[in-house]
């Protein structure tokens, strides 16, 4: 295993349900990711978590809502999805993340979890 | 701004054969490039990196890559395919000079079929 869980692996939901993503990592990482995966797209990061600060926010929708409580745990927020949102929710960890990029910059995911959004 | 591009969707190659997953990216300055592969019902795992120093980068299960800085390309071949190679490859970029996007960015990915 890569030491990154996921859970659910799995999660069917209504338009209007709200639910969460869980990520928790134990490999002592400073920097936490999450990425959407949709067939034949190219893999989409949506945030990205220094030290539990928020450094990258790619314009993603605010009915996906991130949390990063500690170095070890990320969180997405889910309210008032889109069916297009239906995808594989991908969590990741490295290292760091620093300006400069690391010669041992490695980055360790989770095995996702599938959403649908009904 | 840093992008990359998969051209082929899926590759089909016979067992023991040679295969190639191309990869080309773009970014301003030098780029560090990475392939990872994700097996079924898995995220996906790093295989090999480049960062510096020689074009050729070997790297997990027999895999190596080829930098080509003129053609801006980051093929990954195997000598000889195995069954089990079957998965799907992601090729990555990070521009050294771009500190404003940290993380890396990927490409669609490239379906690896491997025939017996």
């Amino acid at each position: 295993e890569t030491g990154v869980t996921q859970t659910p692996r799995h999660l069917v939901m209504g338009m209007t349900n709200k639910k969460s993503l869980k990520c928790e990592q134990h490999l002592g990482h400073n920097a936490m990711y999450w990425y959407k995966q949709s067939a034949k797209k190219p893999l989409e990061l949506m945030f990205v978590y220094s030290l539990e600060e928020r450094v990258e926010n790619n314009s993603v929708p605010s009915r996906f809502s991130p949390e990063c409580p500690n170095s070890s745990h990320l969180f997405l927020h889910l309210h008032t999805l889109q069916p297009e949102d239906s995808a594989l929710y991908l969590c990741a960890s490295s290292q760091d993340i620093a300006e400069r990029p690391a010669t041992n910059e490695k980055l360790f995911f989770g095995s996702g979890t599938q959403l649908s959004v009904l | 701004a840093q992008s990359v591009a998969q051209p082929e969707d899926q590759v089909n190659v016979a067992e023991g054969n040679p295969l190639t997953v191309k990869c080309t990216y773009s970014v301003s300055g030098n780029p560090y490039l990475f392939w990872y592969v994700q097996y079924p019902n898995r995220g996906l795992q790093f295989l090999l990196k480049y960062i510096t120093g020689d074009n050729l980068v070997k790297g997990s299960y027999g895999f190596e890559a080829e930098f080509n800085k003129s053609q801006t390309s980051f093929h990954l071949k195997k000598p000889s395919a195995l069954v089990s190679d079957s998965a799907l490859y992601f090729c990555a970029v990070r521009d050294i000079e771009d500190t404003g996007r940290r993380a890396l960015t990927f490409g669609s990915g490239t379906r690896l079929q491997v025939q017996p």
